[in-house]
């Protein structure tokens, strides 16, 4: 139970297109979703939290129209990268929560190079 | 604000010893309380949690986790180690309604 998946587990795009990562839980229902990212030996730095059917709440310091996030129905989160640059490039993962406390998973993660 | 400190940022140990990770948190109340473990390129996989009562928690590959209030500590162990647990490992705190705060990671090394 409690699985994640994300898609696709690397992309490569080029400098100034756009890029999306879809994240779903395969077996619950996720109320609310997580986007953290994550930089080459370093932890996790939670961007934005998204919950089914309302806007998602951002992080400080992380940019919503660069970054951005839809959680259209219980199963499924997206995260869209916009004009994407290199400084982009990294490790997303995200997280899917069923229930008030529980963190029920964590998707394998996308790894996005942009060149 | 909420923290937790991994203070070891590398470990090495031989196949077969023991293991101890440390984690500390900082805020007064006790918060949720985990411990993940991420292999190279993976995501994160869940080894054990603690949100109340018995202070030493069981998980899975053997790993187990002591609550320790005086400390403000939740030490992630092992008895053994296997080749196989070498990975990134990171303590998490939540208090709450709040986010999931991640340490910064030990990274284990497993040497034969």
């Amino acid at each position: 139970g409690a699985v994640v998946s994300q898609h696709p587990s690397w992309v490569i795009c080029k400098s100034g297109t756009s890029v999306k990562i879809e994240c779903r839980s395969l077996d619950f229902q996720a109320t609310t979703m997580f986007w953290y990212r994550q930089f080459p030996k370093q932890s996790l730095m939670l961007m934005a939290t998204s919950n089914e059917g309302s806007k998602a709440t951002y992080e400080q310091g992380v940019e919503k129209d660069k970054f951005l996030i839809n959680h259209a129905s219980l199963t499924l989160s997206t995260l869209t990268v916009t004009s994407a640059h290199p400084e982009d490039s990294s490790f997303y993962i995200c997280s899917a929560r069923d229930g008030l406390v529980d963190i029920a998973g964590f998707g394998p993660g996308t790894r996005l190079t942009v060149t | 604000a909420q923290s937790v400190t991994q203070p070891d940022i590398h470990i090495t140990v031989s196949e077969g010893a023991s293991l101890e990770l440390r984690c500390n948190y900082s805020y007064g109340a006790t918060p949720y309380l985990f411990w993940y473990v991420q292999s190279p390129g993976q995501g994160l996989q869940l080894l054990l949690k603690y949100f109340s009562g018995d202070t030493l928690v069981q998980g899975i590959k053997g790993f187990e986790a002591e609550f320790k209030r005086s400390q403000s500590s939740f030490n992630l162990r092992k008895p053994s180690v296997h080749w196989s647990d070498a990975a990134e490992y990171f303590c998490a705190v939540k208090y709450g309604n709040e986010k999931l705060t991640f340490g910064t990671g030990t990274r284990l090394t497993i040497i034969p």
